[in-house]
């Protein structure tokens, strides 16, 4: 089983429309969370921080319920430039004391069309 | 300003032929990493460093080597480059806050 698992898509929606991404974790000792973007060809961005009580950044929606060890992104009324891959980021230990890294799902790839 | 630079930012090398990546960051971040991605996956930690403690990932395969001489500096080397490390290699550092910042990558063409 993967550490991170998202639908891969890709997803096509109409300019307006609403959309939502779903991640689950393998890892209950997973300490943070996060949506990055990716556009074709760039590195990755982050877009937000995920926390358990929910949070909001303009049309940009987060959740996570850890006793499901699910995380969600909700976009309301898409834009154009909101096409990229959508990667659920989770944050465990690693390997070295007092560090920690970063296990990505594949991505969920978003297409806006107008 | 960038943060975490990349260089170059398109490689090309030869089957076989020793390559090595470069990257810098100018935020004195204790963690930095090396990721590889290939086209339409997600991107694989390969290797990350907290200050001189290193840690490889399991799956890196023995082919790949990384440095880190001091705080500001990290390198992939790839000793025997193969038609499959063909990628995208990806330099971040860990900031407060757990977050990470990426440099732009390294695109590796092996012919």
């Amino acid at each position: 089983r993967k550490e991170v698992e998202q639908d891969p898509g890709p997803f096509n929606v109409p300019e307006g429309a609403t959309v939502a991404f779903n991640c689950t974790y393998s890892n209950s000792a997973s300490q943070s969370f996060f949506w990055y973007r990716q556009d074709c060809r760039k590195e990755p961005k982050l877009l937000m921080s995920v926390y358990s009580s929910g949070n909001e950044d303009g049309r940009f929606t987060a959740q996570l319920n850890r006793a499901s060890q699910y995380i969600s992104l909700l976009i309301r009324d898409s834009k154009l430039s909101d096409s990229a891959t959508y990667l659920c980021v989770v944050n465990i230990k690693s390997g070295i004391q007092g560090a920690q890294k970063l296990v990505f799902g594949q991505g969920t790839r978003l297409t806006i069309n107008p | 300003d960038a943060m975490v630079i990349q260089n170059p930012r398109y490689q090309v090398t030869q089957f076989g032929k020793p390559v090595t990546l470069s990257c810098s960051q100018t935020l004195n971040h204790n963690v930095m990493y090396w990721y590889q991605q290939k086209s339409s996956q997600a991107p694989k930690l390969l290797f990350h460093y907290y200050d001189k403690d290193f840690n490889n990932e399991a799956d890196t395969p023995d082919n790949f080597q990384s440095r880190r001489p001091n705080t500001s500096f990290c390198f992939l080397d790839i000793r025997s480059p193969g038609l499959g490390d063909a990628a995208m290699y990806l330099c971040a550092t860990l900031g407060s806050g757990r977050m990470q910042f990426f440099g732009p990558g390294t695109r590796l063409t092996v012919l």
